[in-house]
């Protein structure tokens, strides 16, 4: 069984571009979330998705956007991007939606900005 | 959700077992208590959950006093693959309609030595 996978691995941008990061969920999941990570610090919650809807946002800029697919697969958009974006990406998905059972994160996507 | 206190970081001999105390004064009566570990480059992993008392699994146990105010992650005769950074989370991360969130912090970074 697959976990979460996050396709690509890793990824350098040139600031002002824009950047696509893509997770598929562990077999069975419904629910996405993503996740920034900056170097040396904890995951912050940038949003989560539920029936192909935005069901909560964090505290990040409207750069950040999302999409959730029919067969529960999930994008992360990030416009004109800016040295700060520079992180490690996470993806992470549930299987039931109304509980607090944990959450599966995959490896990730390290993007660097120069 | 209640704000976490745990120690920057910790250094252990292998064999020893390691406990990890995680401050929560401000946790709220429905809030429950989860920690995550990870391994450089790679997502957090769902270690364990509690909210009172103790919980043991194949890989750790959680004690949890009466007043809850704080908790204690216990990992016994480590080896030097539990070197990772430790994250205690507090707080409903479900919040209904599908909404799920994760707080981290900065977690507790922990070195085990030969």
């Amino acid at each position: 069984d697959a976990g979460v996978t996050q396709s690509p691995t890793h990824l350098i941008k040139t600031r002002g571009q824009q950047v696509t990061l893509r997770c598929s969920p562990k077999s069975g999941h419904d629910t996405v979330s993503w996740y920034q990570q900056a170097l040396g610090q904890g995951p912050q919650f940038i949003f989560q998705y539920y029936e192909e809807e935005e069901r909560q946002r964090g505290n990040f800029p409207d750069r950040f956007s999302g999409h959730q697919f029919p067969n529960y697969s999930s994008e992360l958009n990030v416009n004109a991007l800016l040295l700060g974006d520079s992180a490690l990406y996470l993806c992470a998905s549930r299987g039931e939606v109304d509980s607090n059972t944990e959450a599966f994160f995959g490896q990730g996507t390290r993007l660097t900005v120069v | 959700l209640a704000k976490t206190t745990q120690p920057i970081s910790m250094d252990s001999y292998e064999g020893q077992e390691v406990n990890i105390t995680c401050s929560h004064n401000n946790i709220a009566t429905n809030d429950y208590i989860t920690w995550y570990q990870q391994f450089p480059s790679q997502g957090p992993r769902f270690i364990i959950q509690g909210y009172k008392t103790k919980v043991t699994n194949e890989v750790a146990s959680l004690f949890i006093p009466a007043d809850r105010k704080s908790s204690t992650l216990s990992l016994p005769r480590v080896s030097l693959s539990d070197t990772a950074v430790y994250y205690c989370l507090v707080g409903v991360a479900y919040s209904g309609a599908g909404s799920y969130q994760l707080t981290f912090g900065k977690g507790t970074k922990l070195s085990v030595i030969p």
